[in-house]
């Protein structure tokens, strides 16, 4: 079974500075999904970035970017000119393309802090 | 974008009671529904997937007779917990997968708060 790694509970920035959170992961399978997502005070998921195993190119989304590192199985998030508004937990996430194996496997979160 | 909806957001039930909760797919069908839990501080922990017109494929560990998943119709699931107890107050937040091709997204509810007393 895949298994997602969020080795840092807490983590903080001060405003504009850039971040960086980290996940490992396990799986044996060759081609997969993996995401970010933030969750705020409000508790609703909203989807930060996405990236497919088989693209070696690596996911931006404005501010937000990822390093995949395939062969180490690592998917750090790269927020650059933190905001207030990124304050939140970021959940790192696995999807298997296995057909009818469609469940996200979640990390155990890292809680963002952003310093005025 | 796609819009996920749950009814209702928060609920304050009795113990021994019964509580029936919505998610809606407002914008789009979705083949395959997700149900989660999070307790404070938690990640989401999977309960279960439905999938339209078909019984629910529960993790390990989560009771289906507790936890009754019906998937009636391509925009709808509900969960309802039976005989509640304190100990399944916790945060539940449904997710949807669209019908469409090989779409790699689930989009999320907003979650609903369950306090039993």
């Amino acid at each position: 079974a895949q298994t997602v790694t969020q080795s840092q509970p807490e983590m903080s920035v001060q405003e504009a500075e850039t971040v960086t959170l980290s996940c490992t992961y396990d799986t044996s399978e060759s081609d997969y999904y993996l995401f970010w997502y933030k969750q705020p005070p409000s508790r609703q998921m909203i989807l930060v970035i996405r990236q497919e195993a088989y693209k070696q190119q690596n996911a931006t989304e404005n501010r937000f970017s990822v390093n995949f590192q395939k062969a180490a199985k690592s998917f750090s998030l790269k927020i650059s000119d933190s905001q207030l508004g990124d304050a939140a937990m970021y959940f790192c996430a696995y999807r298997s393309l296995i057909q009818g194996a469609q469940k996200l496997v979640f990390g155990q979160g890292t809680r963002l802090t952003i310093n005025p | 974008g796609a819009v996920v909806s749950q009814h209702p957001s928060w609920v304050i039930c009795k113990s021994g009671t019964s509580v029936k909760i919505e998610c809606r797919s407002l914008d789009f069908q979705a083949t395959t529904m997700f149900w989660y839990r999070q307790f404070p501080k938690q990640s989401l922990m999977l309960m279960a997937t439905s999938n339209e017109g078909s019984k629910a494929t529960y993790e390990q560990g989560v009771e289906k007779d507790k936890f009754l998943i019906n998937h009636a119709s391509l925009t709808l699931s509900t969960l309802t917990v039976t005989s509640a107890h304190p100990e399944d107050s916790s945060f539940y937040i449904c997710s949807a997968r669209d019908l469409v091709g090989l779409a790699t997204e689930q989009y999320f509810g907003p979650g609903t708060r369950l306090t039993v007393t």
